[in-house]
């Protein structure tokens, strides 16, 4: 049969505009928030997290923002560079900590040159 | 520092043969996992072992798939026998300890293609 996977949501972007990734997470119990990165042959690779005590958290052109009321939960990259084309995915922990995350779909970026 | 090392990169199995993945997690990290990883989808936990026991097993299909930690470092997960279905990548990754969020690090996986 058809694989839902197969169907990644997808989003383009011009190198050097800003980009929103949504994510929409299912566990209101949930109080730890990650986005990797994968990029084609590798493993996820951290990027950012978030307590569910905040609501904005900001790295190196990354902004993680949490709304806990919707649970829904976003990733900001700056100023977007050819590496940042991949996949991302948001994970969810459950209330003691990153034992088991749990991941969303991902969300495939790819930034044009 | 040396990531997680896993083997083989590559395995191209028959249906109804056996499999066995193999992984070194980062030194000094005492959690370890192993996850699924479909197309197009999200890493989904096989089982995590804290040192060589393991403490969350609930999501591994124990008719064919078992996995050993021995010593508390390298991992070893098994398949037998393969099915079809069991085409994916299989992700290890590791974490300093699992009390409390820190961050797992993944290895580069194995991509399992069952014909």
């Amino acid at each position: 049969g058809e694989s839902v996977g197969l169907h990644l949501p997808t989003l383009s972007v011009q190198e050097g505009d800003n980009s929103i990734i949504n994510c929409a997470y299912s566990n209101s119990a949930s109080d730890y928030f990650i986005w990797y990165k994968q990029e084609s042959g590798k493993g996820p690779q951290f990027i950012i997290d978030i307590r569910s005590n905040m609501d904005k958290r900001q790295g190196q052109r990354v902004t993680v923002l949490l709304n806990k009321t919707v649970k829904h939960l976003s990733l900001q990259i700056a100023a977007t560079q050819p590496g940042d084309s991949a996949v991302y995915f948001c994970a969810e922990s459950s209330p003691f900590g990153n034992e088991k995350l749990t991941f969303g779909t991902g969300t495939r970026l790819t930034i044009i040159p | 520092e040396a990531g997680v090392v896993q083997s083989p990169r590559y395995k191209i199995i028959e249906k109804k043969q056996p499999v066995a993945f193999w992984c070194n997690p980062i030194s000094g990290h005492n959690t370890l996992y192993w996850y699924l990883q479909n197309l197009g989808q999200g890493p989904e936990l096989l089982i995590r072992y804290e040192n060589e026991e393991a403490v969350d097993d609930s999501q591994l299909p124990k008719d064919r798939f078992s996995a050993e930690r021995l010593k508390g470092v390298d991992s070893t997960l098994k398949i037998q026998p393969a099915e079809l279905g069991d085409s994916a990548v299989y992700l290890c990754a590791s974490s300093l300890h699992s009390g409390g969020p820190n961050e797992q690090f993944f290895g580069p996986g194995t991509r399992l293609t069952v014909l």
